[in-house]
């Protein structure tokens, strides 16, 4: 039972460069999300799916984009990378209902931006 | 829009030691709430969750949590610490949809 999977673990990018972090999740999860964790600050949310074909922006979404084109992947575009980028970033995914709301998170991907 | 505060962000106790993590919250609709474990290097694990109902809620690892609504608090304990409890705890407020606020986190240090 995979659960949320996330690709690369760790990347260092030169500044302007751009890449794309993936995320896909095996639960039938109809709600996916982007979270960017720095230290002392806690998880924020970048942008988050209700389903296939939507999304909307969280917190801090500028510098990111997102798509979902199926209800399995939610992939994180950066464009031109910036120093500010540098965090780890998790996805999540969840089932929103009375008694299963919580999120179950991917490992995370260290981003390094120089 | 709701939000949490946790209050200490890095609490240090004796191995065996009452663990006791404060959670402040903040919703304008009933919430959900929950407590979240990460290790070093590791994505984030659930250790609890309140939705409705039953007002102390146990979770994994003996660790537990009441909520308060008068306090609107939902502090985390467990009885006697244990090294492998190390580790950094975020509180979570949810409106049961699409809108979960983290707290900034507390790094709790068990020393033997």
């Amino acid at each position: 039972n995979a659960g949320v999977t996330q690709t690369p673990k760790f990347r260092i990018l030169k500044i302007g460069q751009s890449m794309t972090l993936q995320c896909a999740q095996d639960m039938n999860h109809n709600y996916m999300y982007w979270y960017r964790q720095d230290p002392g600050m806690g998880l924020k949310l970048i942008y988050y799916s209700v389903g296939a074909g939507i999304t909307d922006k969280g917190e801090v979404p500028n510098g990111y984009n997102v798509s979902r084109s199926t209800t399995e992947d939610f992939p994180l575009r950066l464009e031109l990378a910036a120093p500010s980028q540098t965090s780890v970033y998790f996805c999540a995914s969840s089932y929103p209902g009375r008694e299963s709301t919580e999120a179950f998170f991917g490992q995370g991907t260290r981003l390094t931006v120089v | 829009a709701q939000s949490v505060t946790q209050l200490g962000s890095h609490v240090s106790v004796s191995e065996g030691a009452l663990v006791l993590l404060r959670c402040n919250y903040s919703s304008s609709v009933p919430p959900y709430l929950f407590w979240y474990v990460q290790y070093p290097n590791q994505g984030l694990q659930l250790l609890l969750k309140y939705t409705t109902g039953a007002t102390l809620v146990k979770g994994i690892n003996g660790f537990e949590a009441e909520f308060k609504k008068s306090e609107t608090s939902f502090h985390l304990t467990k009885p006697s610490a244990h090294m492998s409890d190390a580790a950094e705890y975020f509180c979570a407020v949810s409106d049961g949809n699409n809108d979960m606020r983290f707290g900034a986190g507390t790094r709790l240090t068990v020393k033997p």
